[in-house]
């Protein structure tokens, strides 16, 4: 089946303590993103990929870093998490980049206590 | 001044109506435009693209509007299922995608 995986799913930590978000698509796809989704601000881009080795900021990448070195993984990491950083995260994949059809995976709920 | 403007709504509608949903966009170079139907955080899904000419997919049409830049989509004879959140979606800059905060659409029976 063709689909973004994320885990995990729901997450609660700590200020402070690193953490990895990952995000897995099975279907080829060049271009990935990362958002976030707060209530009354929509989602927001944080980082994209346009392919391997190849990352850019979004809107809001403060206080977030990503890596690509495959095609199919696109990880999110919070080295030091602050409970600003409580949100609801979103990875994205697309075949060919931004102008096309993004696939979503099913969120990750992040509490930062 | 947001990027992308929505009304966030929410739209409440009886069964069978029509109802409209406005977007607007600050970025006059922007290319492409799509609808996004999201269910209760649930991962936001594809609903249509929207072109130039105007593009209408059953229930729903979509519409842009360059020189006022806006974008439309219209939703006739409106089922329970359809009540959602719509995401307005607008490309940026090289890469980046801005998404409106979504309007929220109740059909009532």
């Amino acid at each position: 089946e063709a689909q973004v995986t994320q885990n995990p799913r729901y997450l609660i930590t700590v200020t402070g303590k690193k953490l990895t978000v990952t995000c897995s698509q099975n279907m080829n796809h060049e271009y990935m993103s990362w958002y976030r989704q707060d209530p009354g601000l929509g989602l927001r881009q944080i980082y994209y990929s346009m392919n391997v080795e190849v990352t850019d900021k979004g809107d809001v990448p403060e206080g977030y870093k990503v890596s690509r070195k495959e095609k199919r993984n696109f990880p999110l990491i919070l080295e030091s998490p602050s409970p600003n950083q409580t949100s609801l995260y979103f990875c994205a994949s697309s075949p060919l980049g931004f102008s096309y059809e993004q696939y979503f995976g099913p969120g990750t709920r992040l509490t930062v206590t | 001044r947001k990027e992308v403007e929505q009304d966030p709504g929410p739209f409440n509608v009886p069964e069978g109506a029509t109802v409209a949903f406005n977007c607007t966009y600050s970025n006059s170079a922007s290319q492409s435009f799509f609808w996004y139907r999201q269910d209760c955080r649930k991962e936001p899904k594809l609903l249509m693209s929207v072109y130039s000419s105007g593009n209408e997919d059953g229930r729903f049409t979509a519409q842009l509007n360059r020189a006022s830049q806006y974008i439309s989509l219209l939703i006739r004879d409106s089922k329970l299922s359809d009540s959602a959140t719509y995401l307005c979606v607008v490309n940026g800059n090289t890469g980046k995608l801005i998404f409106g905060q979504g309007t929220t659409l109740q059909v009532k029976p």
